[in-house]
């Protein structure tokens, strides 16, 4: 599969717990997105990356939230002191940035419950 | 800040139905609207729209941009209970601009009844 891959799928963690999350790309993709979606909504941008480059950060991204890229492939996204408003589901796109077709690809997504 | 508004929120046909989904948006800069098909896991691609009047078409999907009245419509025909998921509408922003990320309506969620 040569897909976006996501890893774990689920995590269930105690509240003020930290927990981490991986997602890798598509291969030549150059461009990687974290966005959260909670029930009944659509994905909310958190952050991007170009190569190795943290391009733009959301509002929605507190203090608690950080993510890394640090070759250009893989990312990971951290959250510190969980709470149980951080309970979403955790997608990661990526996209190869072109002049004129750049769709953004997802994975499968890390589902967070904090209880 | 950019918004996307889809209606209606949820729908619910009978098989062999055809459905009209819409998506309206209010943005500053504008590059392309995609339509994304999501069942309980990860939304996969469907269309990348980036010029009025052009329809794009896959099998017995196709959808449509309105860049003047900013707006638009993803037609299914001879629904079938495969095709029950949510629909997500996104703008994109110019690729020239730093910020690359989508904005998503609330999505359309669609149950096709055998």
């Amino acid at each position: 599969d040569t897909g976006v891959s996501q890893d774990p799928r689920h995590k269930i963690t105690k509240r003020g717990q930290n927990v981490t999350f991986r997602c890798d790309p598509i291969s030549e993709h150059n461009r990687l997105y974290w966005y959260r979606q909670t029930l009944g909504q659509g994905p909310e941008f958190l952050t991007y990356f170009q190569n190795e480059a943290q391009l733009e950060k959301s509002r929605l991204l507190s203090d608690r939230f950080s993510a890394e890229r640090p070759k250009g492939s893989f990312s990971t996204l951290e959250i510190q002191r969980t709470e149980q408003g951080d309970s979403a589901m955790y997608l990661c796109a990526s996209s190869l940035a072109r002049q004129k077709q750049s769709e953004q690809f997802f994975g499968p997504g890390t589902r967070l419950t904090v209880l | 800040e950019d918004k996307v508004v889809q209606s209606p929120l949820s729908l619910v046909v009978h098989e062999g139905d055809t459905v009209t989904l819409n998506c309206s948006y209010e943005v500053t800069n504008f590059r392309s609207l995609l339509w994304y098909k999501q069942e309980k896991k990860a939304p996969t691609f469907l269309f990348m729209l980036t010029s009025s009047g052009i329809e794009k078409k896959s099998g017995r999907l196709s959808s449509i941009l309105d860049k003047k009245e900013l707006f638009s419509i993803l037609n299914i025909t001879a629904t079938q209970t495969g095709d029950s998921a949510v629909y997500l509408c996104a703008v994109e922003p110019p690729i020239t601009g730093a910020n690359s990320k989508l904005t998503f309506g609330k999505g359309i969620t669609l149950s096709v009844r055998p």
